[in-house]
């Protein structure tokens, strides 16, 4: 497809289990941003990944959350041991990265439930 | 402070009028800005990237003060359909972590337009 791709859309979990959630960004995209949001809330800023840099994990809530990025395009986000302030909806964005002027486009997200 | 920030509103426009709203950004060398528009329990989708000199796309405007450091998105004849959370994006870059140009956002700026 030509857009970001995530998946599950959705995900309902038990309290403690850990989760994965994936992200396909558009290919080409170098650059690839991880966010959450809680119901009425706005974006909160979790990593980002540029090219083959370090990634900048300095919006990661604690140390349960953790995320790769394998060959430069897919991107998966794990969340151990989960708590139910987890609950939100996790968004994926990616651009052309280089250069400015590149926007974000963004998947449809991951809804995810903790029980 | 943060480093994007908007009111959160909501604006309530009745329509066919016109609604504008600014957003501040706090770093001075950030380069680009975008607007970007989410509907409820939907992902944040590119309106219009906000350039120098100002720029229309039909019934929105969008403007730069570089002096002051804000942006603005103004409406006119507001549709229903206009309803929505408007996001502010500011880009910049940085050579922290993964190295590139790195989009903020800010909390949005909910827009009701009742009939």
């Amino acid at each position: 497809g030509a857009g970001v791709s995530q998946s599950p859309s959705n995900k309902v979990t038990e309290k403690g289990k850990d989760v994965e959630l994936r992200c396909d960004p558009i290919s080409g995209h170098t650059a690839l941003y991880w966010y959450r949001q809680s119901l009425g809330q706005g974006l909160e800023f979790l990593i980002y990944f540029q090219g083959n840099s370090a990634p900048d994990k300095s919006g990661l809530p604690s140390d349960r959350f953790s995320a790769e990025r394998t060959g430069g395009s897919v991107s998966t986000l794990t969340i151990q041991r989960t708590q139910q302030e987890d609950s939100a909806v996790y968004l994926c964005a990616s651009s052309l990265g280089q250069g400015a002027g590149q926007p974000q486009h963004f998947g449809d997200g991951t809804r995810l439930s903790i029980l | 402070r943060k480093e994007v920030e908007q009111d959160p509103g909501p604006f309530n426009v009745p329509e066919g009028a016109t609604v504008a709203f600014n957003c501040t950004y706090s770093n001075s060398a950030s380069q680009s800005f975008f607007w970007y528009r989410q509907d409820c329990r939907k992902e944040p989708k590119l309106l219009m990237s906000v350039y120098s000199s100002g720029n229309e796309d039909g019934r929105f405007t969008a403007q730069l003060n570089r002096a002051s450091q804000y942006i603005s998105l103004l409406i006119r004849d507001s549709k229903l359909s206009d309803s929505a959370t408007y996001l502010c994006v500011v880009s910049r870059y940085t050579s922290r972590g993964a190295a590139g140009n790195k989009l903020t956002f800010g909390g949005g700026t909910r827009v009701l337009v009742k009939p």
